[in-house]
């Protein structure tokens, strides 16, 4: 099966710009999960949807973060104005459905704020 | 909130053919937990996942845990050039079925001929 996709893979911004990247999750997994890593760091998730919802977005920056995933498949994580505190790998990871935990990692997109 | 501490911290340097153990301890009590390795640049893959308290073997990988201690090991056995990477470990814990993973830092190993 195909792995989780996401695009682009690196962008490189100049503070105050905007920025989205885009998750497409292995056919089939309902929950889809965004991840922060910065650089030499794990990851920190950001926000998870199951389906359509949002279940938990505790960790999004709401002010300037936002992230959809319209049609329970695809998702879209946008920065309204990126920081140079926001350069960091977004990681999209996707997960079959309830009582599996085991998650798979798409190759991320390395943003660089300037 | 939760915390995932990994040790060694930062880096380890093997010479081929060494064991290694890596470890996490975790602030809070576990539902599972996953081992992930990540070279630079690269994807996470997921390496070992233990729904709970059990040993998981992968080819020269074993993880073990110790609930009574909130910690887990990761044993690579004679290492290889080729396991060169981060390792991290990852915990969900016990307060829903959510899937959300917390993270270690992460121990970037060097294997070394």
């Amino acid at each position: 099966e195909a792995g989780v996709t996401q695009s682009p893979r690196y962008a490189v911004l100049q503070e105050g710009q905007a920025v989205s990247f885009w998750c497409d999750p292995i056919s089939g997994h309902d929950t889809l999960y965004w991840y922060q890593q910065p650089r030499d760091q794990g990851p920190q998730l950001l926000v998870y949807f199951r389906d359509e919802a949002v279940i938990d977005n505790s960790q999004l920056p709401s002010d300037r973060f936002s992230a959809v995933r319209p049609k329970g498949t695809n998702s879209t994580l946008k920065i309204q104005s990126a920081k140079q505190g926001d350069t960091a790998t977004y990681l999209c990871a996707s997960l079959p459905g309830l009582g599996v935990f085991e998650q798979y990692f798409g190759p991320g997109t390395r943003l660089t704020v300037l | 909130g939760q915390q995932v501490q990994q040790s060694p911290p930062a880096s380890l340097v093997l010479q081929e053919g060494e064991n290694a153990e890596l470890q996490c301890t975790y602030s809070t009590t576990l539902n599972s937990m996953q081992w992930f390795y990540q070279r630079p640049g690269g994807r996470l893959v997921s390496l070992l996942y233990s729904p709970s308290w059990a040993e998981q073997r992968g080819g020269r990988l074993t993880s073990s845990a110790a609930s009574n201690e909130s910690r887990s090991s990761l044993h690579i056995s004679s290492s290889q050039i080729t396991d060169s990477g981060t390792y991290l470990c990852a915990m969900e814990d016990t307060g829903g079925l959510s899937g959300k993973l917390t993270f270690g830092e992460g121990t970037q190993v060097t294997v070394i001929s």
